[in-house]
């Protein structure tokens, strides 16, 4: 069975950088599959991140691109997310998942972790 | 691309059966996948290509549709069907979800 989760700190200042990671088990990160982020909030609802896959390519939303970095440690089997600059409009539910390919859909999701920017 | 669910939110007794629409704002084929997520969870997959069940989910949920109309079938609605439904198109990026349905007991 494939589980994801995510950790990291729930608590980031605003003009900061948040870090997250997304530890995965029952898959690994060199099986073809695309590793992504998504998350949500009451304001902005359900929204893609990006994606990086075993190759370390990767495909961002233009709407964060130039603030968004995914990578990946295939020794760890895990992916992390960074996104810089943060504003209280980064307060959301981060979810990390697996995006299969040809067609597949996000199959598996982590629980999602509350990420607050506050100072 | 744009996505829009309607209705927005949809009240229903037990073993009614609804349906569920969400248009893409452009052709994205059959790249649709339909999710359920109830509150505090992780939106559980339910179909992916329009209309094909994710592993385990259950016959009652159906998909249809493609291009730029899809639709959600529930039958046989039951206490633990009730949560809020999302579309989310995987065509071309960056991928999008829609505003998402709320679906409560009447």
């Amino acid at each position: 069975q494939v589980h994801l989760q995510e950790s990291g700190p729930g608590l980031v200042k605003p003009s900061g950088t948040l870090s997250l990671t997304c530890g995965v088990s029952g898959d690994s990160m060199s099986s073809g599959n695309w590793w992504s982020w998504v998350r949500q909030s009451p304001e902005k609802g359900l929204e893609w991140i990006g994606e990086i896959n075993e190759s370390g390519t990767t495909n961002y939303n233009p709407s964060l691109k130039s603030r968004v970095t995914i990578s990946a440690d295939k020794s760890k089997n895990q992916f992390s997310l960074k996104v810089t600059f943060v504003t209280a409009a980064d307060t959301a539910m981060y979810f990390c998942a697996r995006m299969r390919p040809t067609g597949l859909g996000l199959d598996y999701w982590g629980q999602g972790i509350l990420v607050t920017v506050s100072s | 691309i744009q996505m829009t669910q309607s209705p927005s939110s949809l009240s229903a007794s037990v073993g009614d059966r609804v349906t569920i629409t969400c248009r893409a704002s452009q052709d994205i084929d059959n790249y649709l996948a339909w999710f359920q997520q109830k509150p505090g969870k992780a939106p559980r997959p339910l179909i992916y290509a329009a209309s094909i069940l994710q592993s385990g989910v259950p016959s009652k949920f159906s998909g249809s549709g493609s291009g730029t109309e899809f639709s959600l079938t529930i039958s046989s609605l039951q206490p633990e069907d009730f949560a809020t439904y999302y579309c989310q198109q995987y065509n071309d990026y960056p991928y999008s979800f829609g505003q998402g349905t709320k679906l409560e007991i009447k």
